[in-house]
């Protein structure tokens, strides 16, 4: 079976400042990880994703993250956020096979000025 | 290109009435999946439809189905409404059922009462 924990559900931080945000998969086989956000009432947009070659990946709106496969993790981080960065963010994984991606419970990012 | 679009934006139904909901996805997608986003949580897998025909499905009961048409658009069909089933509903269209590149459209709201 295969889960996502994103460990924070609110995360706020000042404008300017660099900020992460976590994400635990668990699973028994090779995994496939992706980051995405919600604008509110919106729908989902990919930020970034994992899917083989370097650990370290860069996604759009200066967002990167690196898979961590001993530590299971797949973290977001941005080195300096803007208000416009307010969003929810959702890590999600499908494992190798699956025809389904599992999201986490999310992040609400909020941007203070 | 036109990105996926959903209809209707909100709804308000009944308990114990169906609703339908639609989505027309990108151009040159031939797979749609739909998602249940309940309030403060992470989109759940519905089901996938391939070539009009079910490709996958999540943890959701019979009263839970689908159609996909040959211009390729959906419709998830909810019986016998149930206040929990008030939630936003995604669809996300991909190419030959890849969930590596899925564009998602910006939701219907429903509320169940």
């Amino acid at each position: 079976a295969q889960s996502v924990t994103q460990l924070d559900s609110q995360v706020p931080v000042f404008e300017e400042a660099p900020v992460e945000l976590r994400c635990n998969y668990s699973s028994s086989v090779s995994v496939y990880l992706f980051w995405y956000v919600q604008y509110p009432n919106q729908g989902l947009q990919l930020l970034l994703k994992y899917l083989s070659g370097s650990t370290l990946v860069k996604g759009i709106n200066g967002f990167e993250a690196e898979f961590n496969k001993s530590q299971t993790s797949f973290h977001l981080r941005k080195p300096s956020v803007h208000i416009s960065d307010t969003a929810e963010y959702f890590c999600a994984v499908i494992s190798t096979g699956a025809n389904n991606l599992f999201f986490g419970t999310g992040t609400r990012l909020t941007v203070i000025p | 290109e036109t990105g996926v679009t959903q209809s209707p934006t909100h709804l308000i139904k009944t308990r114990g009435q169906q609703v339908t909901l639609r989505c027309s996805s990108q151009s040159g997608h031939n797979t749609v999946s739909w998602y249940q986003q309940a309030l403060g949580q992470g989109p759940q897998f519905i089901f996938q439809y391939y070539r009009e025909e079910e490709n996958g499905r999540g943890n959701f009961p019979p009263r839970f189905s689908g159609l996909q048409f040959p211009n390729y658009s959906s419709e998830l069909n909810v019986n016998a409404l149930e206040l929990d089933d008030s939630a936003l509903y995604l669809c996300a269209s991909s190419r030959d059922r890849t969930l590596y590149e899925q564009y998602f459209g910006p939701g219907t709201r429903l509320t169940v009462t």
